[in-house]
C-alpha cells in the first residue's frame, strides 16, 4: 500500500492567515494526489483534484501543487468556515489511502 | 446534481454483520461509467477506504478488509449496499459512501454522502 504522510497534523491560524499543508507520497504517484475538506456532521468535499485541479464551485483562495511524492496544499487567505480538518488521498493505485488528516484551528 | 445518503442500523453487535445502504438521488447508478464507494473514518482517527463496485456490478476490496467485506448494487432501487462480517469494536466509525468521480485516468470521491456512525458493542 502507498503510505500517506501529511504535516502538521495540526495548525492554528488567524483569519486572513496563509496556510500551507504538506502531504508526501511513500512511492511516486505522479499527480494522483487529491485534496478533501472535513467538517462534523457535514459531507466531505473534494477541493482539489489530480494535484492542482481546482473542482468546481470551491473558492480560488484554495490551489494544489506538487508530483511525484511532494504535494501541498495551500489556503491563500483564510476564511471562517475553512476551520477544518484536511486529508490528502492518492488515486494511483488501489487500495486508496488517505493522509492522517489536518486539523486547522482557529487561534 | 447528485446526492447520498446512507442508512442502516447505529449499534451492531460483536461477531454480528455490519449492513448499510447508500442511496443515489440526482443520478442513476447504473450509468455514466462511475465506481462507487464506501469509506470509514474510526472516531479520532483517518479515513480508510473499504471498496468500490463499478455500474456492471464487479468489486474490489482493500485487502485489509477484504475477507469480511462485500458490496452490492441494487440498480431498481438506485441503491448500493455494504456488508461487513464477523464486526469488533476496531470497526467503529462513521462509514461515508461516494462516488468515484472521474476525468480522463484521474479518480477522486466526489460526492459524498454525510456519513453513518456505526457503533460495535454488546
Amino acid at each position: 500500500d502507498i503510505q500517506m504522510t501529511q504535516s502538521p497534523s495540526s495548525l492554528s491560524a488567524s483569519v486572513g492567515d496563509r496556510v500551507t499543508i504538506t502531504c508526501r507520497a511513500s512511492q511516486t504517484i505522479s499527480s494522483y494526489l487529491n485534496w478533501y475538506q472535513l467538517k462534523s456532521g457535514k459531507a466531505p468535499k473534494v477541493l482539489i483534484f489530480a494535484a492542482s485541479s481546482l473542482q468546481s464551485g470551491v473558492p480560488s483562495r484554495f490551489s494544489g501543487s506538487g508530483s511525484g511524492t511532494d504535494f501541498t496544499l495551500t489556503i491563500s487567505s483564510l476564511q471562517p468556515e475553512d476551520f477544518a480538518t484536511y486529508y490528502c488521498q492518492q488515486s494511483y493505485s488501489t487500495p486508496y489511502t488517505f493522509g492522517q488528516g489536518t486539523k486547522l484551528e482557529i487561534k | 446534481q447528485v446526492q447520498l445518503q446512507e442508512s442502516g442500523p447505529g449499534l451492531v453487535k460483536p461477531s454480528q454483520t455490519l449492513s448499510l445502504t447508500c442511496s443515489v438521488s440526482g443520478g442513476s447508478i447504473s450509468s455514466g461509467d462511475y465506481y462507487w464507494s464506501w469509506i470509514r473514518q474510526p472516531p479520532g482517527k483517518g479515513l480508510e477506504w473499504i471498496g468500490h463496485i463499478y455500474y456492471s456490478g464487479s468489486a474490489l476490496y482493500n485487502p485489509s478488509l477484504n475477507s469480511r467485506v462485500s458490496i452490492s448494487l441494487d440498480t431498481s432501487k438506485n441503491q448500493f449496499s455494504l456488508k461487513m462480517t464477523s464486526v469488533t469494536a476496531a470497526d467503529t466509525a462513521v462509514y461515508y459512501c461516494a462516488r468515484d468521480s472521474f476525468s480522463s485516468s484521474w479518480y477522486w470521491f466526489d460526492p459524498w454522502g454525510q456519513g453513518a456512525l456505526v457503533t460495535v458493542s454488546s
